[in-house]
């Protein structure tokens, strides 16, 4: 069974300009969640998906949102983007118990704003 | 802000020592989990433990978890060179009458091990 898959590895953008990155689940897991990491704030939760709805959101502004398809592919959008938005940005993903079971991370991408 | 603070934020021991991470929190939990990281990469989850369970076993991984002093640890005995990497307690704490909670994650310890 194929892991979670997370494109693209890398990205490089510049302020002002928005990113969407995307994240494919495990085949049969309906929640995906996103994460935030950055060596000065940690890991933050962002927000999870769950049969195409938010349901569940962290503390970040509205810039940050994402979506999910039908498939339980889901992709995250950063709006206008500010230095402060590089970090390594993880999805993963669970079966339906969402946040309060175990979860499969992807690798990553690495979101650097210049 | 973070629920979760580990210590210490850094071990370096030799391969064959035991290992101890320790991991607190504020609020009142319903499951704590343990993951690992290599150098950047995705996070590796080793053991969920929940709010009515004092303490599991995964290989030479156990997970403690004392809810009246809200604190988790981690040991990892006879460690071995493979063992180097970042690890972070995840606590999942329900949010008040709704089925669904949130996450939170502690700073991590940076664990090396040296052959």
């Amino acid at each position: 069974k194929a892991g979670v898959t997370q494109t693209p590895r890398y990205l490089i953008k510049t302020r002002g300009q928005q990113v969407t990155l995307s994240c494919s689940p495990i085949s049969g897991h309906r929640s995906v969640s996103w994460y935030q990491q950055t060596p000065g704030q940690g890991l933050q939760f962002l927000f999870e998906y769950f049969s195409e709805t938010q349901r569940n959101k962290g503390n970040f502004p509205g810039r940050f949102s994402g979506r999910q398809f039908s498939n339980s592919r889901s992709e995250m959008n950063v709006s206008t983007l500010e230095l402060g938005d590089s970090a390594l940005y993880l999805c993963a993903s669970s079966l339906v118990g969402g946040l309060n079971e175990k979860l499969f991370f992807g690798s990553g991408t690495q979101l650097s704003v210049l | 802000s973070q629920q979760g603070e580990e210590d210490p934020q850094a071990l370096s021991i030799q391969e064959g020592e035991n290992a101890t991470m320790n991991c607190s929190y504020k609020t009142s939990i319903n499951n704590l989990q343990w993951y690992r990281q290599n150098s950047g990469r995705g996070l590796v989850h080793l053991i969920l433990i929940r709010s009515n369970e004092r303490e599991k076993h995964s290989g030479r991984l156990r997970v403690t978890l004392d809810t009246s002093k809200k604190s988790s640890s981690l040991l990892i005995t006879a460690s071995r060179a493979a063992d180097t990497a970042s690890y972070f307690c995840a606590m999942y704490a329900e949010a008040g009458g709704t089925s669904y909670g949130k996450l939170t994650f502690g700073q991590g310890t940076i664990l090396t091990v040296h052959p």
